[in-house]
């Protein structure tokens, strides 16, 4: 089974309209990570978001929060005021386990491209 | 320069070539990681290296061989590869561990004919 599904192969968005970018996650681990990319057509992979599994609050960055619903197991990424520079694929990942010290293992889904549009 | 470079950004080898793609960082950290990403899959990791030390091998063909020479330095080095193996290779460094995101260079597009 896959540990990171992302549903939505494809979006599109209107400027300074809100969207939303579903992930859904399976672990069996009390203590997890989950993180947002941004991919850019250059390639580099861009940090967004992150959330504990511990954190009470949802995560917010600027104009992305994540929309962290533990039981539901999903971890949906909310982009407000979309911009055309938003235009990517944006990639939902997860760390299992707890930070011990050791290098950080990272599960990524297939990603969702979003289209903003004039 | 400043945070994960990567060479080169474009690589085209035949399947008996030897070729290997560098990524540098220059952020003082000190994990380094290989992923590889091919289209419509996920993110897929290959390497990683903990304080020089590899820690990690995700079932990797031995035609990927890394080097990891120093905290600052990963190389991927590449052999008798398979046209399957075209994809963007992506490196990507983090603090010890402790920290909770990767910083990614631009990747290597690779294409084996």
């Amino acid at each position: 089974a896959q540990k990171i599904t992302q549903t939505q192969p494809g979006m599109f968005v209107q400027e300074k309209e809100a969207v939303t970018l579903d992930c859904t996650y399976d672990t069996s681990d009390q203590s997890y990570g989950l993180f947002w990319y941004k991919q850019p057509s250059s390639g580099e992979m861009i940090f967004l978001i992150y959330q504990g599994s511990y954190d009470e609050q949802n995560a917010t960055e600027g104009r992305y929060s994540l929309n962290f619903q533990k039981a539901r197991k999903s971890a949906n990424l909310v982009i407000s005021a979309s911009q055309l520079g938003d235009s990517a694929m944006y990639f939902c990942a997860m760390r299992e386990g707890p930070d011990t010290g050791t290098a950080s293992k990272l599960t990524f889904g297939t990603g969702t491209r979003l289209q903003v549009t004039l | 320069e400043t945070g994960v470079t990567q060479t080169p950004r474009h690589l085209v080898m035949g399947m008996t070539n030897k070729k290997s793609l560098k990524c540098e960082q220059h952020l003082g950290h000190n994990a380094m990681y290989w992923y590889k990403q091919s289209a419509k899959k996920p993110l897929e990791l290959m390497f990683v290296y903990n304080f020089k030390e590899q820690t990690e091998n995700n079932s990797v063909p031995s035609r990927f061989s890394p080097e990891c020479p120093n905290s600052s330095h990963l190389f991927l080095h590449l052999h008798t590869l398979q046209p399957e193996d075209s994809a963007l290779y992506l490196c990507a460094s983090s603090p010890d561990g402790t920290s909770y995101e990767q910083y990614f260079g631009p990747g290597t597009r690779l294409t084996v004919t």
